[in-house]
């Protein structure tokens, strides 16, 4: 089946610091995802991508779909307290194959933030 | 749109009572899925559906796991009878189509004692 290994599995930085997590995948995507979830809540969309080199910016946030679509990172700027959480990457597969639709989500990235 | 929408936010039972979680997706999404998440084991998709039609159960954990959609907007996952280690938070998630971003609800936890 389908593996989504993300790395790192947490991140203990200062505040300002800029950071780097990625996943990547046994299989080809075509669509990557990344969530980020606060504690006691659901995963919140942050970045979504659908083409394979694809790169795209939410804010401090930057995110791209690399080009052999098995493989995604996401950075973030300038951290704040207010970026701590769990970070998750998530993929579906392409159309026309038997898991067409299936959501699949690496391990996640705890992310600390030290101001 | 209010969002996934989940019930109830906490439930806790006794082992070998029969439990059922509640979801009502976004309106007009084909998408519905179900995931559980514990520290162990992250998220895990259970099921997922599509046009109310179950697509890939194998993420079910065992025959006392059963999920349904009667209607494109409901679904429950029932759990009968409960055990010890079903305790976790378990999440609805709903999409527009099989290749577009999902929505999460906020989320059910599950303590069974």
């Amino acid at each position: 089946g389908q593996q989504l290994n993300q790395s790192p599995q947490s991140m203990f930085i200062q505040e300002g610091e800029d950071v780097s997590m990625n996943c990547t995948s046994s299989s080809i995507f075509n669509t990557w995802l990344w969530y980020k979830q606060d504690p006691g809540e659901g995963p919140v969309l942050l970045i979504a991508l659908y083409k394979a080199g694809e790169l795209t910016s939410n804010g401090r946030l930057t995110a791209q779909f690399g080009i052999t679509r098995k493989d995604s990172f996401l950075n973030i700027s300038a951290s704040i307290p207010s970026d701590v959480g769990i970070y998750f990457c998530a993929g579906q597969p392409t159309a026309g194959g038997t898991s067409y639709g299936k959501l699949t989500f690496g391990q996640g990235t705890i992310l600390t933030v030290h101001p | 749109d209010a969002g996934v929408i989940q019930s109830p936010r906490h439930e806790v039972t006794e082992m070998g009572q029969e439990v059922t979680l509640r979801c009502k997706p976004i309106s007009g999404h084909d998408y519905l899925f179900w995931y559980r998440q514990t520290m162990m084991r992250g998220l895990e998709l259970l099921i997922y559906f599509n046009n109310n039609v179950p697509i890939d159960d194998s993420g079910m954990p065992e025959d006392r796991f059963s999920a349904k959609m009667p209607n494109a907007s409901f679904s429950t996952l029932k759990i009968q009878p409960s055990e010890p280690r079903d305790s976790a938070v378990y999440f609805c998630a709903s999409s527009l189509r099989g290749d577009t971003e999902a929505f999460f609800g906020q989320g059910t936890r599950l303590t069974v004692v």
